[in-house]
This record gives C-alpha cells, structure tokens and sequence, in this order.
C-alpha cells in the first residue's frame, strides 16, 4: 500500500498571503488529522477530518482551515500568513477516528515545510 | 492538563541498550504511543500499549508502563546507528486526539 502523501513538500510564502496544503491518505483510511511542528511548540493538533465532516479542531485561530473530500483526500488552508506559521505540516490517516474506542494507529506523510517571509 | 514530558536528549554507545522516559499527566489515557522521526521525515509509529497492560514486547523494543505514576517508558535493546532520531510519546486522552510529548533525540555513537 501507498503510504500518505503530502504536497506540496516545500513552500515559501510572503506574509499576508494564503496557502492550501494537500494531504493523500492511506487507501482505505478515513480519518486525516493535521498537526502543526515547530522546535519551539512542538507537535500542536490542528484538526481531524473523517468521512468529510471535522470531527475535533485543535487551538488554533480560525485562518486555519481544512476539509476532506469524498474520496478522503484532505486539504489544509492557512489564510493571510503570519511569519509564526513558518513550520512543518504534518498530515496523519487512519483507519478509524480518534472517537472510535480502540488503537487510533495514526501514519504520517513526510510533512510539508512552510516557510513565511 | 494534557502535558506530555519527555527528557531531550540522549546519548548511548552503539550495541548498548536505551531508555527514553515520558510521563503524562491525563489519566483517563486509554493508549499511549512511541513515535520515532529522523530528519527531514515524518513520524514513523514505532509501537503502542493499551492502559490496562504494564508491558508490551516487540523485537528490540520494550514498553513498561505505569500507570499510577503515569510514567512510560521504551527500551531499545541492541541500539545501532539506525536508531539515531527523535522519538516522540504520545498519549490517546480524554480529548478524543493525541497529545505528544516534546521529543527526546538520541544519539547512538560508534
């Protein structure tokens, strides 16, 4: 099986500016969280998606955004950039949601690295 | 509180044995996880245990847990080069997501 993948991997943006990140989960995933990382806050939850509806949002103001289509598939969006959100946007599926009693076994993507300018 | 603690940094010669140590403060945590990244990647699920266990073997890796302290640990028997990363806990608790630690990067020297 094809494991996450993340596109972009790199980005560069000039504050002010929006940006949509692109997440592609495990085949036959249907929950899709998003994680925040950076060396001073470490890994901050931003949002988890399943089966198109968001099931819980972490403390982030409300430019960040996301949605997860019908096949799955997720995206994230970041509006007008603050140079706090340079980081590294970790995307993670899993079979089931973290409401589900069980493991809640998350694999992650490669992570895109935002860089705001 | 959801506070996830690790220590940062540790360093073994290779072929000896590592302990990475968190404690966690939620305890209605019902899973608790060990996450390892090497640079530039993302995070790779290492192994898990359910609350109710105090151990969990799997090859090279062993995760003692308990629960009334709220201390987790993972042992790396036989450590190689390879193993040289960060490794992250986490813990699944009463906010229906994972809360991770701050991440203890290990170094394995020759």
């Amino acid at each position: 099986k094809a494991g996450v993948t993340q596109t972009p991997r790199y980005l560069i943006k000039t504050r002010g500016q929006q940006v949509t990140l692109s997440c592609s989960p495990i085949s036959g995933h249907r929950s899709v969280s998003w994680y925040q990382q950076t060396p001073g806050q470490g890994l901050q939850f931003l949002f988890e998606y399943f089966s198109e509806t968001q099931r819980n949002k972490g403390n982030f103001p409300g430019r960040f955004s996301g949605r997860q289509f019908s096949n799955s598939r997720s995206e994230m969006n970041v509006s007008t950039l603050e140079l706090g959100d340079s980081a590294l946007y970790l995307c993670a599926s899993s079979p089931l949601s973290a409401y589900n009693q069980g493991a809640y076994e998350q694999y992650f993507g490669p992570g895109t690295r935002l860089t705001v300018t | 509180g959801e506070d996830v603690e690790q220590s940062l940094f540790l360093s073994v010669r290779e072929g000896d044995s590592s302990v990475i140590n968190c404690t966690y403060t939620d305890s209605s945590s019902t899973y608790l996880y060990w996450y390892k990244q090497e640079p530039g990647a993302g995070l790779q699920l290492l192994t898990y245990i359910f609350s109710n266990m105090d151990m969990k073997q799997d090859q090279r890796l062993t995760v003692l847990l308990n629960k009334k302290d709220k201390h987790l640990s993972l042992r790396i028997a036989d450590t190689q080069t390879g193993d040289s990363a960060i490794y992250f806990c986490a813990e699944k608790g009463g906010g229906n997501k994972l809360t991770f630690g701050t991440g203890t990067q290990l170094k394995v020297e020759l």
